[in-house]
């Protein structure tokens, strides 16, 4: 089946440094989207990135989609505390009609 | 509006019992999906309704599992017999269109002893 990996698994920062979280298919994507996740929370929708090579803003936060539209990447500048959770990304492709999550990035920052 | 609505949000089970999961959609959005996430495995799709209809129960671990939705504003999940590997958060979403952003409840934490 299809498989969709996020690395790292696992990131600790510094709060001001920043961070980059990637998400990998092993196939073309129709689009995909960003949830974040606190502790003890549930997913909470970030942002939806349909057009190979799209990239979107938001506040400190840029989502980026490949060129080959295989691939994506999530970027926070100067991080903080209130950044911390499990970033996952979601894929949908035409063959599966249907999101598959990824395997989640969390992210710890340190004040 | 008060988003999506899941009951209950704690439930501990002995082994072989029944378990029912309830969820309310947001008012209007057609799509409806039941998720269950573990540290092993994740955030897992389960099954997924469009207008009421389940579309894909490709993620229904075996036949202990199945959902319903009778009408527009509710879905169960129901596990019978219920085991210790089912054990985990289950997650109900719902969204405008099968393609468009989800929003999830909070949750339901089931133990199973």
């Amino acid at each position: 089946g299809q498989q969709v990996m996020q690395i790292p698994q696992y990131q600790h920062v510094q709060e001001g440094e920043d961070f980059t979280t990637y998400c990998n298919s092993s196939t073309t994507l129709s689009n995909i989207q960003w949830y974040k996740q606190r502790p003890g929370g549930h997913p909470v929708f970030l942002i939806q990135l349909v057009k190979s090579g799209e990239v979107k803003k938001q506040k400190r936060l840029t989502f980026q989609f490949g060129e080959a539209k295989k691939n994506s990447s999530l970027h926070i500048t100067a991080t903080q505390t209130t950044d911390v959770g499990t970033y996952f990304c979601a894929v949908f492709t035409s063959g599966t009609y249907k999101y598959i999550f990824g395997t989640g990035t969390r992210l710890k920052v340190l004040a | 509006d008060a988003g999506v609505i899941q009951s209950p949000r704690h439930e501990v089970t002995e082994m072989g019992q029944e378990v029912t999961l309830r969820c309310k959609p947001i008012s209007g959005h057609n799509s409806l999906f039941w998720y269950r996430q573990t540290m092993m495995r994740g955030l897992e799709l389960l099954i997924y309704f469009n207008n009421n209809v389940p579309i894909d129960d490709s993620g229904m671990p075996e036949d202990r599992f199945s959902a319903k939705m009778p009408n527009a504003s509710f879905s169960t999940l129901k596990i019978q017999p219920s085991e210790p590997r089912d054990s985990a958060v289950y997650f109900c979403a719902s969204s405008l269109t099968s393609e468009g952003e989800q929003y999830f409840g909070p949750g339901t934490r089931l133990t199973v002893t």
